[in-house]
């Protein structure tokens, strides 16, 4: 069961879009729409921002949004806040193992 | 509304077990809408799923920690359990507890998490 691939950090600027992209296989991302992302601001615990590859909870801005071609998912974080300064993190569903992360991604608003 | 915390000693010895407990408050362990997870993260570095059970009891590891781990419910105190066996200063970490949704393969609520240091 290997992690899911990250890159270890991404900038931009208040009000840029960014993206943040998470490379699996096919046992994992490139099978299942079962891809989650999860924001981690520094000492706190993580939160659910997407779900099922495109899907917010209730109360996350539509300034986030996700997408899926082939065996990498990605985050979209439009109209960037300082606010949004955090790591985040992709999960997939892996059949019979059934649960991986990504590495994590730190995100920088500079 | 539905609150997790998680709790247990801060400190443990190498070798010895790991025990935590998740309390859940405002809402039912019993839920046939829910499972409930034990994610890990070492101080620095990123997530690792653990494992996680259902309301019936049926459990999914992650193979890597399979043979040491240990998750229970218990419907009348409200709680999930973790038990992680003959640890090493590589299981130190803040231990999180959440509750997915079982329409999906997601956590929709985290507790808090709760630091634990393996070293004798």
């Amino acid at each position: 069961q290997s992690a899911l691939t990250q890159f270890a950090s991404v900038s931009g600027s208040p009000g840029q879009s960014i993206t943040i992209s998470c490379t699996g296989t096919s046992s994992d991302v490139g099978t299942y729409n079962l891809v989650s992302w999860y924001q981690q601001h520094p000492g706190k615990a993580p939160k659910l921002m997407i779900y099922e590859v495109n899907k917010r909870p209730s109360g996350v801005s539509n300034r986030f949004s996700g997408s899926k071609s082939g065996n990498t998912a990605s985050l979209t974080i439009s109209g960037l806040q300082a606010e949004d300064e955090a790591d985040y993190y992709c999960c997939s569903y892996a059949g019979s193992s059934p649960r991986v992360f990504g590495g994590g991604t730190k995100l920088t608003v500079l | 509304q539905v609150q997790l915390e998680e709790s247990g000693p801060g400190l443990v010895k190498p070798s010895e077990t790991l025990s935590l407990t998740c309390t859940v408050s405002g809402g039912s362990v019993s839920s046939g809408s829910y499972y409930w997870s034990w994610i890990r993260q070492p101080p620095g570095k990123g997530l690792e799923w653990i494992g996680y059970i259902y309301y019936s009891g049926s459990t999914n590891y992650n193979p890597s920690l399979k043979s040491r781990v240990t998750i229970s419910v218990d419907t009348s105190k409200n709680q999930i359990s973790l038990k992680l066996s003959s640890v090493t200063a590589a299981d130190t970490a803040v231990y999180y507890c959440a509750r997915g949704s079982v329409d999906g393969d997601y956590d929709d609520l985290w507790g808090q998490g709760t630091l634990v240091t393996v070293s004798s």
